[in-house]
């Protein structure tokens, strides 16, 4: 079974600057895709970027990017420019090509003022 | 526009006694999930349906059961739920990955509270 492990329980990041949010994942799938959920408090599950395995290069959306490293079944995803609205538990998933999805423990953001 | 919406919002239930979460999509998805999230913890996956089939993870208990009577509903139904039941219960929905879509859209959650 495919397992996501998200080492770091928290993080904290001070607003403008950058930080990076690991995961590596367990498979032995060939094709697959990963995703990073930003889960805001009370607040609903919100995708915030997606990488197909098949593809070599990183996706990228807006101050969001992320590390692919398929060898190494790793996805770390990086925040640019960090603001507040971005404090949040996120969570990487993997979803194997029947549907099914796994999710990792979760990194709770905190952005300092 | 709501696209995942879950009925009810927060739901308190008995020791015991059977409850019935409920979700709809107006997206026409074809695959509907359900997760339980505890507090603090990651999302987990009770299970899924791709059009009607239905996918059981191995580790969800008997006691939970699903139904998926139409493309646009899907039900959790806990038969006896214990104290150990008590989370939040998300329903998501997405198309499968042949369409090259793959956002996974969730609900809000209905929060369910066990005396």
């Amino acid at each position: 079974a495919q397992t996501v492990t998200q080492s770091q329980p928290e993080m904290s990041v001070q607003e403008a600057e950058t930080v990076t949010l690991s995961c590596t994942y367990d498979t032995s799938e060939s094709d697959y895709y990963l995703f990073w959920y930003k889960q805001p408090p009370s607040r609903q599950m919100i995708l915030v970027i997606r990488q197909e395995a098949y593809k070599q290069q990183n996706a990228t959306e807006n101050r969001f990017s992320v590390n692919f490293q398929k060898a190494a079944k790793s996805f770390s995803l990086k925040i640019s420019d960090s603001q507040l609205g971005d404090a949040a538990m996120y969570f990487c998933a993997y979803r194997s090509v029947n549907n099914d999805m796994r999710f990792g423990a979760g990194t709770r953001l905190t952005v300092k003022p | 526009d709501a696209m995942v919406i879950q009925n009810p919002r927060y739901q308190v239930t008995q020791f015991g006694k059977p409850v019935t979460l409920s979700c709809s999509q107006t997206l026409n998805h074809n695959v509907m999930y359900w997760y339980q999230q505890k507090s603090s913890q990651a999302p987990k996956l009770l299970f899924h349906y791709y059009d009607k089939d239905f996918n059981n993870e191995a580790d969800t208990p008997d006691n939970f059961q699903s139904r998926r009577p139409n493309t646009s509903f899907c039900f959790l139904d806990i038969r006896s739920p214990g104290l150990g039941d008590a989370a939040m219960y998300l329903c998501a929905t997405s198309r499968d990955q042949s369409s090259g879509t793959l956002k996974q859209f969730f609900g809000p959650g209905t929060r369910l509270t066990v005396l």
